[in-house]
């Protein structure tokens, strides 16, 4: 039973326009959130976190969402470089000490 | 960069030997995890810890077992290789406070291939 699930295994996007990655999750006592993207043979960097407190998160370019109601997040970064090529990540979490990841988005931003 | 470094990087072993991997931290961070990549699966924990000696298991456990006797190392071992195990691992640290991001920051992995 997969309680985060990351539907689009790959998403291909124009440099400088929007990209937007999206995770749903079951679990209603999950109430914290977090991305991270993965460079091919290098471990994954945390990029953005939100609590279920608020229902925005902005870093720069990068902004998460959260619908609670819903029961999900998605990841908006704009506008899209060739370096942002990767794979992301999101993670939930009801405990702060332990997430459970999704099964990841390769993104490739096009030149 | 967190300190953290992950020994070996690359192991190529047979079906049936013991692996030991190691995770090392210069953080003093109180939590370490082992997670396991693969495609289609994304990351999954194995085991954690929350302390020395303080170990717990995570959702894919069965055929793993860690130990940690210091805050800045976190072992963990393959009793018996089987294929199944051939995988990327990465081990992770946190300091949960409640207060920060609480984010886990990895370790640049170790890939396992069982023949």
């Amino acid at each position: 039973d997969q309680q985060v699930k990351q539907n689009s295994p790959s998403l291909s996007v124009q440099e400088g326009r929007i990209s937007i990655l999206n995770c749903d999750y079951t679990n209603s006592m999950f109430d914290y959130f977090l991305w991270y993207k993965k460079y091919p043979a290098e471990g994954p960097t945390f990029l953005i976190s939100i609590s279920s407190i608020k229902d925005k998160n902005e870093d720069g370019r990068f902004t998460v969402f959260l619908n609670k109601s819903a029961k999900h997040l998605s990841l908006h970064i704009v506008p899209s470089q060739p370096g942002d090529s990767a794979v992301y990540f999101c993670a939930a979490s009801a405990f702060r000490y332990k997430y459970i990841f999704g099964t990841g988005t390769r993104l490739k931003v096009l030149a | 960069d967190a300190g953290i470094t992950q020994s070996p990087r690359h192991k190529v072993t047979e079906t049936g030997t013991p692996v030991t991997l190691r995770c090392h931290q210069t953080e003093n961070h109180r939590y370490m995890y082992w997670y396991r990549q693969d495609p289609g699966h994304g990351l999954r924990l194995i085991h954690y810890s929350y302390g020395v000696k303080d170990t717990d298991k995570g959702e894919v456990s069965d055929g793993y077992s860690v130990s940690r006797s210091k805050t800045e190392d976190f072992l963990l071992t393959l009793e018996s290789a089987t294929s199944s195990q051939t995988s990327v691992y990465f081990c992770a640290i946190s300091d949960v406070t409640g207060k920060g991001t609480d984010t886990q920051y990895f370790g640049p992995g170790t890939r396992l291939t069982v023949l």
